[in-house]
């Protein structure tokens, strides 16, 4: 079956400390790993597609990578503005089919 | 970029009534769309995928009765809730396709409650 794991569940950091997220997966045949913002009450919000293992993305303080069973977020000196919550999630088999998400990491920078 | 608007934002309903929840590419062209649920602190649950004239493929455990998923445009999806019930209540949310090798787009979510 195919799955997706995220760790930490929540993570708290001051402001200007790095960290990184972890997405761990285990399924049939890797497409896409997909990295996703959400705020509280809102729709996911796209960050970042992985497609194949040693791709990097950046965009501002985030930077995504990926092996051939997992994705890591890092976040470097973080602001408070990027306290949400983070989803990782995979496209396996044939382009258009759903993507399968982990349950998230729940990301809180206090000043 | 692309954008998927979902309407309404919230509703609230009597149990027994019914709710339709719409989704709309608004600059794409969406050949499938899928509905996902989600329950406070937990991650999204696909519930089906339905591509513009076809029927919806529903999840395993999704009644298909309760949740009416019509995909009649390449830029419109509905989801109506029929003879809801306050375990129906959830963040529902809508994603869309352009196929291929194209990302996903959601929309913004709808909270239901029902009281």
């Amino acid at each position: 079956e195919d799955q997706v794991t995220q760790s930490p569940e929540a993570l708290r950091l001051q402001e200007g400390e790095s960290s990184s997220l972890n997405c761990s997966y285990t399924v049939s045949g890797l497409r896409g790993l997909f990295w996703y913002r959400q705020d509280p009450g809102k729709g996911p919000e796209f960050l970042f597609t992985l497609y194949s293992a040693g791709e990097e993305k950046e965009k501002e303080r985030l930077k995504a990578t990926l092996t051939k069973k997992e994705s890591f977020l890092h976040i470097t000196a973080p602001k408070p503005e990027d306290s949400a919550t983070y989803l990782c999630a995979v496209q396996v088999n044939q382009a258009g089919t759903a993507l399968i998400f982990g349950k998230g990491t729940t990301l809180s920078v206090s000043s | 970029g692309a954008v998927v608007s979902q309407h309404p934002s919230w509703v609230i309903c009597k149990s027994g009534t019914s709710v339709k929840i719409e989704c709309r590419s608004l600059d794409f062209q969406a050949t499938t769309m899928f509905w996902y649920r989600q329950f406070p602190k937990q991650s999204l649950m696909l519930m089906a995928t339905s591509n513009e004239g076809s029927k919806a493929t529903y999840e395993q455990g999704v009644e298909k009765d309760k949740f009416l998923i019509n995909h009649a445009s390449l830029t419109l999806s509905t989801l109506t809730v029929t003879s809801a019930h306050p375990e129906d209540s959830s963040f529902y949310i809508c994603s869309a396709s352009e196929g291929g090798s194209y990302g996903y787009t959601f929309g913004s979510g709808t909270r239901l409650t029902v009281v």
